[in-house]
């Protein structure tokens, strides 16, 4: 089983849709999560961290479930802009010790 | 501020060719990574420096990759010799040791070609 893992899509969502993507893991003593945009050919950018009580920035909404081991990410009212590959991050290691691991990416595709 | 540089941007070269790329990353920025990341798939960590040392070399092919930090500033990537199935883009990232904030800044990367 893969340390990090993601449906790679593509997702097709017409403009103003709401879209959700999970991202399971199997480490379970890891520490901490992000989610990362990546546009067309283009380096990875940090999108948002992922708390255990959930977070949310503007449209977007990022959640943890530990027990299930698996983190999600939901984009509400889409734009054009957010099209781009969503990757999640995970951090198996320890604070000062990162050993962050990415998962293939979720493609994203907004329609208009 | 300037973010993390890499040169060259592509690179074609033939097979058993050696290769070399170059980063430097943020300014006061001590780890410093390289990841290798094929079409479709994430970025794969190949080498992660805290400073001048390498802290995690454990999927550097160390048959034909090398890596130095040698100032723990500039890093250099180099393969020899290149193979076709070493055909990526080489990212190089940085970030501050001091948190764990999992926010690493990348660079625009090396695309290798490999004919």
């Amino acid at each position: 089983r893969k340390e990090v893992e993601q449906d790679p899509g593509p997702f097709n969502v017409p403009e103003g849709a709401t879209v959700a993507f999970n991202c399971t893991y199997s480490n379970s003593a890891s520490q901490s999560f992000f989610w990362y945009r990546q546009d067309c050919r283009k380096e990875p950018k940090l999108l948002m961290s992922v708390y255990s009580s959930g977070n949310e920035d503007g449209r977007f909404t990022a959640q943890l479930n530990r027990a299930s081991q698996y983190i999600s990410l939901l984009i509400r009212d889409s734009k054009l802009s957010d099209s781009a590959t969503y990757l999640c991050v995970v951090n198996g290691g320890n604070f000062g010790n990162e050993k962050l691991t990415f998962g293939t990416g979720t493609r994203l595709t907004i329609i208009p | 501020e300037a973010g993390v540089v890499q040169s060259p941007r592509y690179k074609i070269i033939e097979k058993k060719q050696p290769v070399a790329f170059w980063c430097n990353p943020i300014s006061g920025h001590n780890t410093l990574y390289w990841y290798l990341q094929n079409l479709g798939q994430g970025p794969e960590l190949l080498i992660r420096y805290e400073n001048e040392e390498a802290v995690d070399d454990s999927q550097l092919p160390k048959d034909r990759f090398s890596a130095e930090r040698l100032k723990g500033v500039d890093s250099t990537l180099k393969i020899q010799p290149a193979e076709l199935g070493d055909s990526a883009v080489y990212l190089c990232a940085s970030s501050t040791s001091s948190t764990n904030t999992g926010e690493l800044f990348f660079g625009e990367g090396s695309r290798l070609t490999v004919l």
